[in-house]
């Protein structure tokens, strides 16, 4: 079943404690990304990758950390989380193709998110 | 950078009305995205378009590159369509997806 797995699904932690967010998909995505979803703000950008050991920058990428060593595999590093950081997190992979500036992102599957809170 | 408008914000309607919602972006873009999110739940998506018009049972979706705008139509409306409708669009720029805030749906029996 093509799917995308994020966890954990709920996590509570404390102000400077590092975490990762791990995102696996199974479809061969070259692309994958992380968003952020707070009420009045809806979906934002973290960063995104285009393929193994590329990665961008989204519209709020401070604070955070990502890598791509794998195909499959993107997680999500907060390596000093703050209260801030509370959101709900969604992980989505997609074919993709990059045609010189332009990006062309094919049909999103998103993991199932998940709820940070930072106390 | 690509701008993003939705709307309406929220809506309200009747078991059985025609609902339609609104997608405007600023820069030209290689796809568009409706992606559905039920409460609670996570997100799935509903249309990919570069052009023209596709239908999925009830669920339409339009898009305007000209006038850079998209509609996402529903017909036979039904309670369990209450949900928020995120529109997103790619390819403007090589910035990855740039989202509209979302409609919030209710379908009222």
């Amino acid at each position: 079943e093509a799917q995308v797995t994020q966890n954990p699904r709920y996590l509570i932690t404390v102000t400077g404690k590092k975490l990762t967010v791990t995102c696996s998909q199974n479809m061969n995505h070259e692309y994958m990304s992380w968003y952020r979803q707070d009420p009045g703000l809806g979906l934002r950008q973290i960063y995104y990758s285009m393929n193994v050991e590329v990665t961008d920058k989204g519209d709020v990428p401070e604070g955070y950390k990502v890598s791509r060593k794998e195909k499959r595999n993107f997680p999500l590093i907060l390596e000093s989380p703050s209260p801030n950081q509370t959101s709900l997190y969604f992980c989505a992979s997609s074919l993709s193709m990059a045609g010189g500036p332009i990006l062309f992102i094919g049909e999103l599957f998103f993991g199932e998110g998940s709820r940070l809170t930072v106390l | 950078k690509n701008e993003v408008e939705q709307s309406p914000q929220n809506l309200t309607a009747q078991e059985g009305e025609f609902i339609t919602i609104n997608c405007s972006y600023s820069v030209g873009i290689s796809a568009l995205h409706w992606l559905q999110q039920h409460p609670g739940g996570g997100i799935v998506s509903l249309f990919m378009l570069s052009s023209g018009k596709k239908k999925h049972g009830r669920l339409i979706a339009t898009i305007n590159i000209q006038e850079k705008h998209s509609s996402l139509h529903i017909t036979a409306s039904h309670p369990r369509d209450s949900a928020v409708y995120i529109c997103a669009a790619s390819g403007g720029g090589a910035d990855g997806l740039t989202f509209g805030k979302g409609t919030h749906l209710i379908i009222q029996p």
